[in-house]
């Protein structure tokens, strides 16, 4: 049964430090890899999405990286700011049985002006 | 661009009260999700759809029922509410092909007292 899992549970840095979330999973058997960032009360914001086949993806201050056979993926910030305080989530998309994403339990960030 | 919305935003319930949750999107996706997140927890499934007609249980599916009537529309009805259900409840949707992302809704906080 595929397991994900999320690393800390919540972090806080000062401003301007660059900063790595981490996602780990038990089943190699992916489709894709998908990192979300949700503010309280909030739904969930799509920030980046790694096929199987890709190592990485950027998108401005954001690298996810992926390492099916090792069974991870870390989100890179960089030059972290207060907006970037969320909780952000990582799921994975299992090539068994259904179409679903399953879900870790996130990383609660909160950047320090 | 609406994305996905879902109606109501918070709803307070006495035990063995129903109601539906509604859910609309206008991306013509044929993949619609109910999941509910509790505290601490990552999300959980619900019931989803790959299309018009088609609905299936996930991992929770206990006291709630779907209907996929149109692609545009994905209700969840709770029929015989329980503090079990207490949580907020989050719709998403994407599209057939695997490697794309899902959108979310704003969520619905509900309580049942």
């Amino acid at each position: 049964k595929q397991e994900v899992t999320q690393i800390p549970a919540a972090l806080s840095v000062p401003e301007g430090e660059n900063l790595v979330l981490n996602c780990s999973f038990t089943d190699s058997a992916i489709y894709n890899l998908q990192w979300f960032r949700q503010d309280p009360g909030k739904g969930l914001t799509s920030l980046l999405l790694i096929q199987s086949s890709q190592r990485e993806q950027t998108s401005g201050r954001l690298n996810a990286s992926l390492d099916k056979s090792s069974g991870r993926s870390t989100l890179y910030i960089a030059a972290s700011q207060p907006g970037d305080s969320a909780t952000y989530l990582c799921a994975v998309r299992p090539f068994s049985g259904t179409y679903k994403y399953i879900f870790g339990t996130g990383t609660r960030l909160k950047v320090l002006a | 661009n609406a994305g996905v919305t879902q109606t109501p935003k918070f709803r307070i319930l006495k035990i063995g009260q129903s109601m539906t949750l509604q859910c609309t999107q206008d991306m013509n996706h044929n993949y619609m999700y109910w999941y509910r997140q509790d505290p601490g927890m990552g999300l959980k499934l619900i019931y989803y759809s790959v299309g018009a007609g088609i609905t299936d249980k996930g991992e929770v599916p206990n006291g709630y029922n779907v209907s996929r009537s149109t692609t545009e529309d994905f209700p969840l009805r709770l029929e015989l509410a329980a503090p079990s259900q207490t949580s907020v409840y989050f719709c998403a949707s994407n599209r057939q092909e695997m490697n794309t992302e899902a959108f979310f809704g704003q969520g619905t906080r509900l309580t049942v007292v």
